[in-house]
């Protein structure tokens, strides 16, 4: 089970922002770098978003992180069709030492 | 190009094992550790488990859920990591990926593969 929290789902119309929030413990976010992934069926997660803010090359500069405390954040402006998907945060926990997956959350375009 | 092959997938009945193959191309696979993760139908992604590289002595580490069924392995030599899973449940069906390397500084897997579907039917 995971235990950085993400809301189940969100939704939003082409062109507008939206965000996706991530919280955790002092175990996980807290002391460590957040990633952020888009996963499609049938392919390998997308890394959109690493060491929290972090964008990889060629990845679109509408996708942004942050952090603060315990809690993460990814923010797609300018929203698009293909921007459809589920979305996940990860970080190392110290507890489980592995990297931990939030519960995903599933993003609508309207 | 940096490439990573899952294969072995298919269908067991619940009970039974079965063996992932991770083959890998175009990095030095034995520098980073592998890690598997999985996804259920309609379930989000999970981190089942890692094995280290032979600087930390293959290491392995795994959650909770796959703890004492679940076994990683690796054969550097044949750029080829494993995922042996015994006493399959129903609730063990899911895709299958490997990764190799997490970066502990960014928090992020640097290489994914495509995964393999594994089916345990009752």
């Amino acid at each position: 089970q995971a235990v950085l929290t993400q809301p189940p789902s969100a939704s939003a119309t082409p062109g507008q922002r939206v965000t996706i929030s991530c919280s955790g413990s002092s175990s996980n976010i807290g002391p460590n770098a957040v990633s952020w992934y888009q996963h499609l069926p049938g392919t390998a997660p997308k890394l959109l978003i690493h060491n929290n803010n972090q964008r990889p090359s060629g990845v679109s500069d509408r996708f942004s992180g942050s952090k603060s405390g315990t809690s993460a954040s990814l923010a797609i402006s300018g929203l698009q069709s293909e921007d459809e998907g589920d979305y996940y945060c990860v970080a190392w926990d110290d507890g489980l030492t592995g990297p931990m997956f939030g519960g995903g959350t599933k993003l609508t375009v309207l | 190009d940096e490439q990573l092959v899952e294969s072995g997938g298919g269908l067991v009945q619940v009970g039974q094992s079965l063996t992932l193959s991770c083959a890998a191309s175009g990095m030095r696979f034995g520098g980073s550790g592998i890690h598997w993760v999985r996804q259920a139908s309609g379930k989000g992604l999970e981190w089942l488990g890692r094995i280290r590289t032979t600087a930390n002595n293959f290491a392995t580490s795994y959650a909770a859920s796959v703890k004492g069924r679940f076994t990683i392995s690796r054969d550097d030599s044949k750029s080829t990591a494993f995922l042996q899973m015994n006493s399959l449940k129903t609730e063990d069906t899911a895709v299958y990926f490997c990764t190799w390397g997490f970066d502990f500084w960014s928090g992020y897997f640097k290489i994914w593969g495509q995964g393999t579907l594994v089916t345990v039917s009752a």
